[in-house]
This record gives C-alpha cells, sequence and structure tokens, in this order.
C-alpha cells in the first residue's frame, strides 16, 4: 500500500458527460501528479500539482482540469466525454520537486474510467 | 522535444538469467532527471529509480542496476537472476527541470520471467 488513495476505483459513464476523479496524497506529501494511461496512447503525464499551485502540464485536454485544494487532496475533472478517454487514471504523490531528496513518487492503485 | 525509446517490446527470459532492458532518450536540455517505473500484473505502478543528469554513477540495488551512460543518451535497467516476481510492465520516463515535472515516458517493456 503505498498511502496514495484514489476515488472511485471504476468508473462508467456515457459520452458527454462529466466525472470528478479524486486523489489523496501521502501524509506529507506536497506534489500531486495525474497521469492517463491507455492502449493507445500508453502513459502519459497530464499535470502537476504543488502545495496547490500547478507547475506543469502535459499533455492534458482542454477538456480536462484539475485543482489541488489546501488539504493537499487533488480533483481531476474530465468533461464532454468521448470514447477515447476510457483509460486508468493514476495519481502520484511526492514530498518535493525534481533536484531535491524526496522526490520519489508514490502512486495510488488507478481508476479505471470506461465511457460508453 | 524530449522523447524516450524502448526498442524492446517484450522480452522472455528463464528464471535467473539476467536481462537489460534498453531506454534511450533525447533532450535538449543539460539538467534533466531519468525514472524507471515497474507496473506488475496487479496494474499499480511502482517508482524504481531517480537519477540527474549531473549525475553518472552507475547504481545497485539488490539484484537491480542501473547503467547512466549520457554519450549514448542511454539508461538501461539489469535485473540480475531475474525471479518470477520480476514480470512485468517496465517503463523509462524523461523529465526536463523546467521549473515544473513535465514526464515523457518510453512506450514500456513487457519482461515475462519464466519458471
Amino acid at each position: 500500500d503505498s498511502g496514495v488513495t484514489q476515488t472511485p476505483k471504476h468508473l462508467i459513464t456515457a459520452t458527454g458527460q462529466r466525472v470528478t476523479l479524486r486523489c489523496s496524497p501521502r501524509s506529507g506529501d506536497l506534489s500531486v501528479y495525474w497521469y492517463q494511461q491507455s492502449l493507445d496512447q500508453g502513459l502519459q503525464f497530464l499535470i502537476h500539482y504543488y502545495n496547490g499551485e500547478e507547475r506543469a502540464k502535459g499533455n492534458i485536454l482542454e477538456r480536462f482540469s484539475a485543482q489541488q485544494f489546501p488539504d493537499l487532496h487533488s480533483e481531476l475533472n474530465l468533461s464532454s466525454l468521448e470514447l477515447g478517454d476510457s483509460a486508468l487514471y493514476f495519481c502520484a504523490s511526492s514530498v518535493g520537486l525534481a533536484g531535491g531528496e524526496g522526490y520519489e513518487q508514490y502512486f495510488g492503485p488507478g481508476t479505471r474510467l470506461t465511457v460508453t | 522535444a524530449q522523447k524516450v525509446t524502448q526498442a524492446q517490446t517484450e522480452i522472455s527470459v528463464v528464471e535467473k538469467e539476467d536481462v537489460t532492458l534498453d531506454c534511450v532518450y533525447e533532450t535538449r536540455d543539460t539538467t534533466y532527471y531519468l525514472f524507471w517505473y515497474k507496473q506488475p500484473p496487479s496494474g499499480e505502478l511502482v517508482f524504481l529509480i531517480r537519477r540527474n543528469s549531473f549525475d553518472e554513477q552507475n547504481e545497485i540495488s539488490g539484484r537491480y542496476s542501473w547503467n547512466f551512460q549520457k554519450s549514448t543518451s542511454s539508461f538501461n535497467f539489469t535485473i540480475t537472476a531475474s525471479q518470477v516476481v520480476d514480470s512485468a510492465v517496465y517503463f523509462c520516463a524523461l523529465s526536463e527541470d523546467n521549473y515544473g515535472q513535465n514526464f515523457v515516458f518510453g512506450p514500456g517493456t513487457r519482461l515475462s520471467v519464466l519458471p
């Protein structure tokens, strides 16, 4: 158990809908990262937050947004869902940023999103 | 633009054999970070190692070792005396130090260790 929790574990929804994925980082970790893993796109970095502030954006679609709250949990919002958004969404946390100690990332179990 | 190549899509070895997983990266930055992650059949991702571009020392952790060579832009991962539990997909990743953590992952290498 990495200490990172993600809810829900599975989510099935229809095209055009909006969903929210939630991530709670390990206690003490200030950084939260979101990743998408799909069969055709592989593993892709979406976005990184550090202590409530967005630090880096990867291949995140405009229909997707994220935020990190004062209690450091994070939410990934996916809207106007398309069939191609079906994927496993991982959240990871770490103490700090690259270059510093404690950069090891710990991953949650993932949320499997199925868009029908 | 940054890129990570893992040319080996799938590798099968017999238990106790040594196996090396290749990773070649491209970046224009002089400061960058390289990573390896493991994804066992259960699906969770496990962080294995981080290496920054200024540290070319090889690293050994138990049966795992990593060889970082800037001259060939490679960061290869060797498992010595492989075990069935090593069966997983292994991802190499690159992050450029741009005040954020913008990662690029390789496509992964599926390692099967047969008993």
